[in-house]
Parts: structure tokens; C-alpha cells; sequence
């Protein structure tokens, strides 16, 4: 069956270090992949996302690689601050199943 | 816009009870979902609507239903509640699931808690 693996412990990264979290997955071919960020008590919040076609993807201190032949992305976040501690959950999707979530990496950046 | 918003934020059932949980969108987004959300569980997918007037069972039906009353508005009903329900449940839309990158926007969440 599909599945999509991040890691369950906690980072603590040092604030002004860059963070990076990783989503593998298995028995998949997704067209794109999705990267969410979520605060306690609330629901997800889209970030960034990348399609199968590309390498790597920034946007601000944010920057998604996707390699479909390790079958992983990682997600980095550069010069962290503490705003940047929340939970990131990983997705995945293509046109011809919906998309499935994986059950997220909780990222604390201390000061 | 309120984006997407649901009802209620909280709820405490008894085994058997029921209830319906509501979810809207002033997106004018095509597709709806019903996920919920344990901890390292992820989100699973309870049902989903693509377009109005179509309902589709997900990962994890057993034990609720959906209707699409509109465009704008998708409710979760648990006939009869049981712990095993206990979650936060998430409502969600976009545009067309099918399109090629399906960004989803989330509702508040429900935290239910079944005795």
C-alpha cells in the first residue's frame, strides 16, 4: 500500500540554522508533492509545492528538493527563528488519486 | 473571505449519540473533504466530494456519512458515536481534485471527544 514516512521525533535546531525535514514514501508515483505547516489547534496551511518534472523549488528562506529516484523531498528552512516551530506535514498527489498526508515532523527552533 | 470555516470548534458525545458536523467554503472551490487527524496517524481521509452532487467514500468511512448540500457546504454526520471516533476532524477544499496540483485549504478543525 501507499505510504509516506517522516520522521515522528522532534527537531530542535538552534534558531539562525537551517532546518531540514525529510519525507520519504513507497509504492508511489506522485505528480507532485506538497509541503504543509501546521500550528497547534489549527489546521494545515499550504507552503510550497513541487512537481515530479522538478528539482527543487525555493520560495523566501523556504527550499523543497524532490528526487523521484530516492523517492524522498527534503524541506529546509533557512536562518530559522523561533516563528518557525510548528509541525510540517508532507503530501503527495497526482491526477489520478487523491492526495494522502503524512503524519508530520513537530520542528522547534530554540532562541 | 472566511476561507473555509467549521462547526463546532468542540463537542463531547456519549456512546451511540449522534451529530453532524458542518463545514462551508466561499472559495467557490468544485471539491470537499472530510479528514481526520490522530496523533501519529496523519490525516486520513473519511469521505470526499469532487464536484457537488458527488460523494465518495475515503480510507477510513466506517461508522459516517456525508451530504454535499451545495457548493458551498459539506456536513459529517457519526449516527452513533463511538470512542474509537474520539479525533479532531478537518474539513478541507479545492479547486478540482483533479487538477494537477490539488492545494488544499483547511478548516479550523473539530476537536470531538466520544465517552
Amino acid at each position: 500500500s501507499q505510504k509516506i514516512e517522516q520522521n515522528s521525533e522532534a527537531l530542535n535546531i538552534q534558531e539562525g540554522k537551517t532546518a531540514t525535514l525529510t519525507c520519504n514514501y513507497t509504492n508511489y508515483s506522485p505528480a507532485y508533492l506538497q509541503w504543509y505547516r501546521q500550528d497547534p489547534g489549527r489546521g494545515p496551511v499550504f507552503l510550497l509545492l513541487i512537481r515530479e518534472n522538478e528539482k527543487e523549488k525555493r520560495k523566501e528562506r523556504l527550499k523543497v528538493t524532490f528526487d523521484t529516484t530516492l523517492k524522498q523531498s527534503l524541506f529546509h528552512i533557512t536562518a530559522s527563528q523561533p516563528a518557525d516551530s510548528a509541525t510540517y506535514l508532507c503530501a503527495l498527489g497526482s491526477s489520478a488519486s487523491k492526495i494522502i498526508f503524512g503524519s508530520g515532523t513537530r520542528l522547534s527552533i530554540r532562541p | 473571505n472566511a476561507g473555509v470555516t467549521q462547526t463546532p470548534k468542540f463537542q463531547v458525545l456519549k456512546t451511540g449519540q449522534s451529530m453532524t458536523l458542518q463545514c462551508a467554503q466561499d472559495m467557490n472551490h468544485n471539491s470537499m473533504y472530510w479528514y481526520r487527524q490522530d496523533p501519529g496517524m496523519g490525516l486520513r481521509l473519511i469521505y470526499y466530494s469532487a464536484s457537488e452532487g458527488t460523494t465518495d467514500k475515503g480510507e477510513v468511512p466506517n461508522g459516517y456519512n456525508v451530504s454535499r448540500l451545495n457548493k458551498r457546504e459539506f456536513s459529517l454526520r457519526l449516527e452513533s458515536a463511538a470512542p474509537s471516533q474520539t479525533s479532531v476532524y478537518f474539513c478541507a477544499s479545492s479547486v478540482l481534485w483533479t487538477t494537477s496540483t490539488d492545494t488544499q485549504y483547511f478548516g479550523p478543525g473539530t476537536r470531538l471527544t466520544v465517552l
